[in-house]
C-alpha cells in the first residue's frame, strides 16, 4: 500500500465551525489531491497540488481551501462547515512523471459529519 | 470535455459466473482509463489502467478490461466471480493536459450471491 495517512479518520462537527483535514504521505510524490465522495456522485475533485505552495481548484472547490507547506503534507480546510459538506473525503497522490497517465493512490478516507 | 458513464448502478451475479461491468467514455483525445475498486468502508484500489498500449488490459484478481475506440467503451470483466469481489467499482478517465486530474463514473455496486 502507498504510504498515505489521513487524520482524523472520523469527525463530527457543528455548522459554522472550522475544520482541517490532514493528508500525509511518505512516498515523496509531487502531486496530491483532495476528493469528496457522495452517494450517486462517485468521487469529485476539490483541490489539488502540484508542488509545495502550488495548488489549484478542482470541480467542487467552493467552501474549501488548501495548503501545502511541505511535500509530505496537504491540508484541506473548511472555513465554516455546512451540512452540505458532510461527506467522505479522500486524499490521493501521484508521482507526476507521466501527466495524464499516472496512477493515483488513495488514502483510507475521512468521514466528516456536519450537524 | 472528457466524461465517463457507468451504465449500471448495481450488478448482481452468482458466485462462479462471469462478471461484466460496463463503462463508456467521452474524450476528444486518446484517453487514459482506469478501473478502481472500493470495498465497504475502505479506500480505492487500482484494478487496472489503459494508457494507449495494448487494448486488452489485465489487472489484479483476475479482472481485465478491453479498450474499444470504435465503441468508446472500456468494460470490466472477470470469468468467474468470487464472494470477495463484492464491492463498488469505478471507471475513471484522466483529463488530458490537466496535471492528471481524474473524472470518476458514479460507480457500479457488484453483489455476489453464494
Amino acid at each position: 500500500d502507498a504510504g498515505i495517512t489521513q487524520s482524523p479518520r472520523h469527525k463530527v462537527t457543528e455548522t459554522g465551525t472550522p475544520v482541517t483535514l490532514r493528508c500525509h504521505q511518505t512516498e515523496n510524490h509531487r502531486y496530491m489531491y483532495w476528493y469528496r465522495q457522495d452517494p450517486g456522485h462517485g468521487l469529485r475533485l476539490i483541490h489539488y497540488s502540484y508542488g509545495v505552495k502550488d495548488t489549484d481548484k478542482g470541480e467542487v472547490s467552493d467552501g474549501y481551501s488548501v495548503s501545502r507547506s511541505k511535500t509530505e503534507d496537504f491540508l484541506l480546510t473548511l472555513e465554516s462547515a455546512t451540512s452540505s459538506q458532510t461527506s467522505v473525503y479522500f486524499c490521493a497522490i501521484s508521482d507526476g512523471t507521466r501527466a495524464g497517465t499516472d496512477t493515483q493512490y488513495f488514502g483510507p478516507g475521512t468521514r466528516l459529519t456536519v450537524l | 470535455a472528457q466524461s465517463v458513464t457507468q451504465l449500471d448502478s448495481h450488478v448482481s451475479v452468482s458466485e462462479g459466473t462471469p462478471v461484466l461491468l460496463r463503462c463508456n467514455y467521452s474524450s476528444s483525445y486518446s484517453p487514459s482509463l482506469f478501473w478502481y475498486v472500493q470495498h465497504p468502508n475502505k479506500g480505492l484500489q487500482l484494478l487496472l489502467k489503459y494508457t494507449s498500449a495494448a487494448t486488452l488490459v489485465k489487472g489484479i484478481n483476475g479482472f481485465e478490461a478491453e479498450f474499444k475506440k470504435s465503441e468508446t467503451s472500456f468494460h470490466l470483466t472477470k470469468p468467474s466471480a468470487h464472494m470477495s469481489d463484492a464491492a463498488e467499482y469505478f471507471c475513471v478517465v484522466s483529463v488530458r493536459g490537466s496535471q492528471g486530474n481524474l473524472i470518476f463514473g458514479k460507480g457500479t455496486k457488484l453483489s455476489v450471491k453464494p
